[in-house]
């Protein structure tokens, strides 16, 4: 079974200052993972997703995550925090086998400082 | 594109009553998923559909949930009697078939806010 864990529920980050949100996965096989964003009283939209293709994505509004087998690793980053980045965060992950259905983590709530 | 739809938005019920909920997926997507997100926590499957048959309902609290998904399309998630854990977000999403060759992305609805008194 899959599982993914995303280190940190609140981080705070000053406008124009880097961020950074972890998210570690655990799989018996070749995972496929995910950055979903949930803003309030909204559902989740898709950020980006690793498909076994280049290990770095790049996403929507500025976001990469880059996927590192050796440290089971897919964190989320941004040079340059927005106010309008200031929402929760999903990591999940998925195997091609079987159950489809995503695994999500416990979300980690961003918070920009002007 | 229309994207996924759920109705109600939100609802309030008391305890031991029933309650139902609607979505309606992306037009031509065969997969659909119901999943809960308690508050603080991450969204967890419920059931799986593969047009209208279930592919995976092994976390749906059987005893009292039911879902169904006639002629492949919509679908409406059933509770009966609610409980006081039952409050939560319940998500709606769908994907294209895994069989179309393409990366079936989900795309999830806004969601229903089910508050249990």
């Amino acid at each position: 079974a899959q599982s993914v864990t995303q280190l940190g529920s609140h981080v705070s980050v000053s406008e124009g200052a880097l961020v950074l949100l972890r998210c570690n996965y655990s799989s018996s096989v070749p995972p496929y993972l995910f950055w979903y964003v949930q803003y309030p009283n909204q559902g989740l939209q898709l950020l980006l997703k690793y498909t076994s293709a280049a290990t770095l994505v790049k996403g929507i509004n500025g976001f990469e995550a880059e996927f590192k087998k050796s440290e089971t690793s897919f964190h989320l980053t941004k040079p340059s925090a927005h106010m309008s980045d200031a929402a929760e965060y999903f990591c999940a992950v998925r195997v091609d086998t079987g159950r489809r259905a995503l695994t999500f983590g416990s979300g980690t709530r961003l918070q920009v400082q002007p | 594109e229309a994207g996924v739809a759920q109705s109600p938005r939100y609802k309030i019920i008391e305890k031991r009553q029933s309650v139902a909920f609607w979505c309606n997926p992306i037009s031509g997507h065969a997969t659909l998923y119901w999943y809960q997100q308690i508050l603080g926590q991450g969204p967890k499957l419920l059931i799986q559909f593969q047009n209208n048959g279930v592919v995976d309902d092994s976390q749906l609290p059987k005893d009292r949930f039911s879902a169904e998904r006639l002629k492949g399309v919509d679908s409406t998630l059933k509770i009966q009697p609610a409980k006081l854990e039952d409050s939560a977000v319940y998500l709606c999403a769908s994907s294209l078939d895994p069989g179309t060759g393409g990366f079936e992305t989900q795309y999830f609805g806004p969601g229903t806010r089910l508050l249990v008194l």
